[in-house]
């Protein structure tokens, strides 16, 4: 089955700018979605379509997605972004919605 | 405004069986598919199972596969995820949310769900 690969934590001190990157066997061909998820809290979409942003997301939130890798960037982060982020594609080959491991971003 | 309530979940024994149900508002849910995706205790997000608008497509993944039921009734703009044979890893915050193609766009606010004797 498809498997997406996150490191499971990144640190960035505030102002800076993240990179999440997001791991799988040619995932440039597929579509990749990240959501945010802060504690207690349901996830939200940030990214959709590799790089286009849901109303009310914040420019500072970016995606592109080539090769075997697709990365979620947010610059100027801010304390409110500490949360963790989540990939996801749908694996036509095998009709099946799959999730990357997820990302703890810590604002330092 | 869209709104997603789940409902259904509680405590049950293993082997046992439970209902979710997803209320669905602000939107005209015929048009949507949909899906369950469920998270364990400080773990990550795990896709569950999905259904079309019209309910004529369903996929399941793997480790719910013959266990799980996913349904919809359109006319009372309700989702349902039937759980049978239910085990202690099955337990999870269950969420219920919309769309796929373009990312799942809304998600309810989920129900838990606690396998244990």
């Amino acid at each position: 089955s498809y498997v997406l690969t996150q490191p499971p934590s990144v640190s960035v001190a505030p102002g800076k700018t993240a990179r999440i990157t997001c791991g799988g066997n040619n995932i440039g061909s597929k579509s990749v979605h990240w959501y945010q998820q802060k504690p207690g809290q349901a996830p939200v979409l940030v990214i959709y379509y590799d790089s286009d942003r849901p109303s009310g997301i914040p420019e500072r939130f970016s995606g592109s997605n080539s090769g075997n890798t697709a990365t979620l960037t947010i610059s100027r982060v801010e304390a409110g972004d500490e949360a963790d982020y989540y990939c996801q594609v749908w694996d036509s080959s095998s009709d099946l919605v799959v999730f990357g491991g997820g990302t703890k971003l810590t604002v330092l | 405004e869209v709104q997603l309530v789940e409902s259904g979940g509680g405590l049950v024994q293993p082997g046992g069986s439970l209902r979710l149900s997803c209320a669905a508002s602000g939107f005209t849910f015929s048009s949507y598919e949909m899906n369950w995706v469920r998270q364990a205790p400080g773990k990550g997000l795990e896709w569950v199972s999905y259904i079309s608008s019209s309910g004529s497509t369903i996929y399941y993944a793997d480790s719910v596969k013959g266990r799980f039921t996913i349904s919809r009734d359109n006319a009372k703009n309700s989702l349902y995820l039937q759980m049978n044979s239910l085990r202690a890893e099955d337990t999870a915050v269950y969420y219920c949310a919309r769309d796929l193609a373009t990312g799942m766009a809304y998600w309810g606010q989920g129900t838990l769900v606690t396998v244990s004797s």
